[in-house]
């Protein structure tokens, strides 16, 4: 199985700036990552898939890049409802694999 | 406006039965572009997944090996609702419990949610 690796923890960012968050998979997963938001009292909600096409609805700060191992997520200026937790997730091999999180707190 | 609505207990005594049920509106259970999973999350084991069924000319299922022994999914058409039944529990399995949906096909990302059901598993 891959195992979802995630860096860092915990990322202190102040509200405009930039985020960039790491992912890497234990084996190559082509492009099938997708990343979630996840905030307080909630199911994960979906950001990206296919490494960096935002889903419906998503705004354009939000963007991913990468394949094979290593994946990035950034957020280009923070606003206030950005801070949460965000989760990488392999789709390229069975079972799906969630990563173990980076959470985004405010500086 | 597609949502999954998740209904059952959040208390389950140990070496039971956890029930839950996930009602979809807006989309279809037999759906040929959907499949319909369980994935818990705890601070233990972070977001797992625990299965999927879904219907392309027949239904299919889908288990992770975790629970595989334990775990059934079982679409019911006529409610337009799926449902997760995990036997023999333990603490260990105490975590919230979300219905999902993915594409069925190659791009299993889950691109709709249920709030989650916290079920603690305690005497």
């Amino acid at each position: 199985e891959i195992v979802m690796t995630q860096s860092p923890a915990t990322l202190s960012v102040s509200p405009g700036e930039r985020a960039t968050l790491s992912c890497r998979a234990s084996q190559s997963v082509s492009s099938n990552l997708a990343w979630y938001q996840q905030k307080p009292g909630q199911a994960p909600r979906l950001l990206i898939y296919g490494a960096s096409t935002r889903a419906t609805g998503i705004p354009a700060r939000f963007s991913g890049s990468g394949s094979g191992t290593e994946f990035t997520l950034t957020i280009s200026s923070l606003q206030s409802e950005d801070f949460a937790v965000y989760y990488c997730q392999q789709y390229n091999n069975w079972p799906p694999a969630f990563g173990p999180g980076t959470k985004v707190d405010i500086k | 406006q597609v949502q999954l609505q998740q209904s059952g207990p959040g208390l389950v005594k140990p070496s039971q039965t956890l029930s839950l049920t996930c009602a979809i509106s807006g989309d279809s259970v037999s759906s040929n572009s959907a499949a319909w999973n369980w994935i818990r999350q705890s601070p233990s084991r972070g977001l797992e997944w625990l299965g999927r069924t879904y219907y392309r000319s027949k239904w299919y299922n889908d288990y992770a090996v975790s629970v595989k022994s334990r775990i059934t999914i079982n679409p019911d058409t006529s409610k337009n609702q799926f449902s997760l039944q995990l036997n023999s529990v333990t603490p260990e399995d105490t975590a919230v419990y979300y219905c999902a949906r993915d594409s069925g096909g190659k791009d299993w990302y889950f691109d709709l949610w249920g709030r989650g059901t916290l079920v603690t598993v305690s005497s």
